[in-house]
């Protein structure tokens, strides 16, 4: 059974932070992807990330996939209250017909 | 298209009802996938549909739990004789297979079981 542990489960800072949220595993992932989901709203994709050591930049936010593909970071640059939301690390497997498997996510709370 | 949809957005019902959702995908994707969310949790997987193929089901699915995809095109999951343990918001996505394009998702449907 696949299993990811997200951390910090809670982050509050300042506006003008850095913040970096981690996503692990024991399982390899054929690819791993990241949600940010607002209250009362479903998960909304942020990115995919398929090669291990793989980094990918949207804007501030900063992706990375570990080298054996079993983990992630995500890192915000100068969060802004926008970025304020419940991020989501979710792995695919082939073995699991790449079905998702969700961590428990990291609630971010960024005040101004 | 408007995105996934899911219906209703609400629904409070007594414990032992009958409560039915319903999601309608996107409509180039074949894939369709439940999820369960309880408050501050990540979404659990419930199952899933190729067109109208129902591939995997969870352990988490008690027999309370039915869903369907008759046409390979919308799709309904019915809780019966319903718990509180069952209040929780429940996600729909759609993807297409093949891809890495990652799950479009609704706004799920939160039930509360009073």
């Amino acid at each position: 059974t696949q299993l990811l542990e997200q951390s910090p489960q809670f982050l509050s800072i300042q506006e003008g932070e850095n913040l970096t949220v981690y996503c692990n595993s024991s399982s390899v992932f054929s690819s791993l992807q990241w949600y940010r989901q607002e209250p009362g709203e479903g998960p909304v994709l942020l990115v995919t990330v398929v090669t291990g050591g793989e980094v990918k930049k949207l804007k501030r936010l900063t992706f990375q996939f570990g080298d054996a593909r079993k983990d992630s970071s995500l890192h915000i640059t100068a969060a802004q209250p926008g970025d304020t939301g419940l991020y989501l690390c979710a792995g695919a497997t082939k073995a699991a017909g790449n079905k998702l498997t969700f961590g428990g996510g990291t609630r971010v709370l960024v005040k101004p | 298209d408007t995105g996934v949809s899911q219906n209703p957005r609400h629904k409070i019902t007594k414990r032992g009802q009958n409560v039915t959702f319903r999601c309608d995908p996107i409509s180039e994707h074949n894939r369709l996938y439940w999820y369960r969310q309880t408050l501050g949790q990540g979404p659990e997987f419930l199952t899933y549909f190729q067109n109208e193929a129902q591939l995997e089901k969870s352990r988490l699915l008690s027999d309370r739990f039915s869903a369907e995809r008759p046409k390979g095109s919308f799709s309904t999951l019915e809780i019966q004789r319903t718990e509180q343990g069952d209040s929780a918001m429940y996600l729909c996505a759609s993807s297409l297979s093949g891809t890495l394009n990652g799950y479009t998702f609704g706004s799920g449907t939160r039930l509360t079981v009073v």
